[in-house]
């Protein structure tokens, strides 16, 4: 199985500011990676898909970059509603999810 | 608009069955794999298992192998999950979500999802 290993599990930021997350692969897998957005009680959000592809209606200060094993989701001039969780995903083989990273007001 | 919407979760014993439904609407059901997904209390996000648009194929996480079957009725545009031989890990939300194929490829990303519908295990 690929596993997918987030950093950091919890970020602390304010608003205006730019933050990134990390997203690991145990393996390579090319540019399949997704990102998702959940805000509590609600269902995941899809961002980003082939690492950096922006998904429609998604704001432009959302961005992804990232091949191989190394992947990233920046968030430029984080919003009051970009306070959420957010996960990576593969889908080179099958699906698996990082555990995700909580972005939380400082 | 895509909507996915879940149904069927309840506390149950274990050892107990359950089944989950996804009603879908605003698309050609007939056209899309579909899947489930769970999330455990406090937890990530866990795959479960998938289906061919057809039927023909389907697939499961090792952790449900042999207790859960998924199927769907496209007469119907409704997506299901057998649980059999339930189990306290079994506790999650369970989504039902829309695999979509990046162009030309055999990969797939999950473009909508379902609110979910909590399944709790417990005696």
């Amino acid at each position: 199985d690929i596993q997918m290993t987030q950093s950091p599990s919890t970020l602390s930021a304010s608003v205006g500011d730019s933050v990134i997350i990390t997203c690991r692969a145990s393996q390579s897998i090319s540019s399949w990676l997704a990102w998702y957005q959940q805000k509590p009680g609600k269902a995941p959000k899809l961002l980003i898909h082939k690492a950096s592809t922006l998904e429609s209606g998604v704001p432009s200060r959302f961005s992804g970059s990232g091949s191989g094993t190394e992947f990233t989701l920046t968030i430029s001039s984080l919003q009051p509603d970009d306070f959420a969780t957010y996960y990576c995903q593969q889908y080179d083989r099958y699906w698996t999810f990082g555990q995700g990273t909580k972005v939380e007001i400082k | 608009e895509v909507q996915l919407l879940e149904s069927g979760g309840a506390l149950v014993q274990p050892g107990g069955s359950l089944r989950l439904s996804c009603a879908a609407s605003g698309f050609t059901f007939t056209n899309y794999a579909m899947l489930w997904v769970r999330q455990a209390p406090g937890r990530g996000l866990e795959w479960v298992s998938s289906i061919v648009a057809t039927s023909l194929n389907t697939y499961y996480a090792d952790s449900v192998k042999g207790r859960f079957t998924i199927s769907r009725d496209n007469s119907k545009n409704t997506l299901y999950l057998q649980m059999n031989s339930l189990r306290a890990e079994d506790t999650a939300i369970y989504y039902c979500a829309r695999p979509v194929p990046e162009t030309g490829t055999g990969k797939y990303y999950f473009d909508y999802w379902g609110q979910g519908t909590l399944v709790a295990v417990s005696s």
